[in-house]
């Protein structure tokens, strides 16, 4: 079992360019959620996904957008960077909804110039 | 490996010492919790989890202490070994909010041999 992969693991973007993200969840997940990690924080949810739709959101713009694909694997988007986007974004999958376990891969290194 | 954390508290600890890690979270309506340790360069690793009707649960080293009148929340392990070293956050989610956890801002530990 690979678990939680994420590509790239580094990636440098300029200043109101557009990134995309991938996520492949743990086998047998069918849930991935988001999560921001600037240096020296904690992660912040970005957002979650479920069945191929968004359910439930955290408190960024809609420059954040994601997507679900029916293999249960995600990607997230993000338009017009800017330089505070620069963070870890990382994945997490679980098994269904509640409170159960998260899987997180190893993230994305994203560094907006 | 990136640092996870700049300026982040510190515990440091002696190998074979055990160690104790604290977080305080502030929902009263949180009722399932869990441990992560990242190291530097990857995603957060689980290490163990307590739901609300729980004080207590043992894992193998690790022990979660669960004090629901102060919203206090420990993490105890035993003999820490130098692979210990990493930045520890406890995570909190509600079943009124089950699709999104809340990171504490983390605790470095360091263990010297």
């Amino acid at each position: 079992d690979a678990g939680v992969t994420q590509s790239p693991t580094h990636l440098i973007k300029t200043r109101g360019q557009q990134v995309t993200l991938r996520c492949s969840p743990k086998s047998g997940h069918d849930t991935v959620s988001w999560y921001q990690q600037a240096l020296g924080q904690g992660p912040q949810f970005i957002f979650q996904y479920y069945e191929e739709e968004e359910r439930q959101r955290g408190n960024f713009p809609d420059r954040f957008s994601g997507h679900q694909f029916p293999n249960y694997s995600s990607e997230l988007n993000v338009n017009a960077l800017l330089l505070g986007d620069s963070a870890l974004y990382l994945c997490a999958s679980s098994p269904g909804t509640g409170n159960t376990e998260a899987f997180f891969g190893q993230g994305t290194r994203l560094t907006v110039v | 490996g990136e640092s996870v954390g700049l300026h982040l508290p510190t515990l440091s600890v002696q190998e074979g010492d055990n160690s104790i890690i604290n977080c305080a979270y502030s929902n009263s309506a949180s009722d399932y919790f869990i441990w992560y340790k990242q190291e530097s360069g990857k995603g957060p690793q689980f290490i163990i989890d307590i739901r609300s009707n729980m004080d207590k649960r043992q894992g193998q080293r690790v022990t979660v202490l669960l004090n629901k009148t102060v919203k206090h929340l420990s993490l105890q392990i035993a003999a820490t070994q130098p692979g210990d070293s990493a930045v520890y956050f406890c995570a909190e989610n509600t079943r009124f909010n089950t699709d999104k956890l809340i990171f504490g801002t983390g605790t470095r530990l360091q263990v010297f041999p």
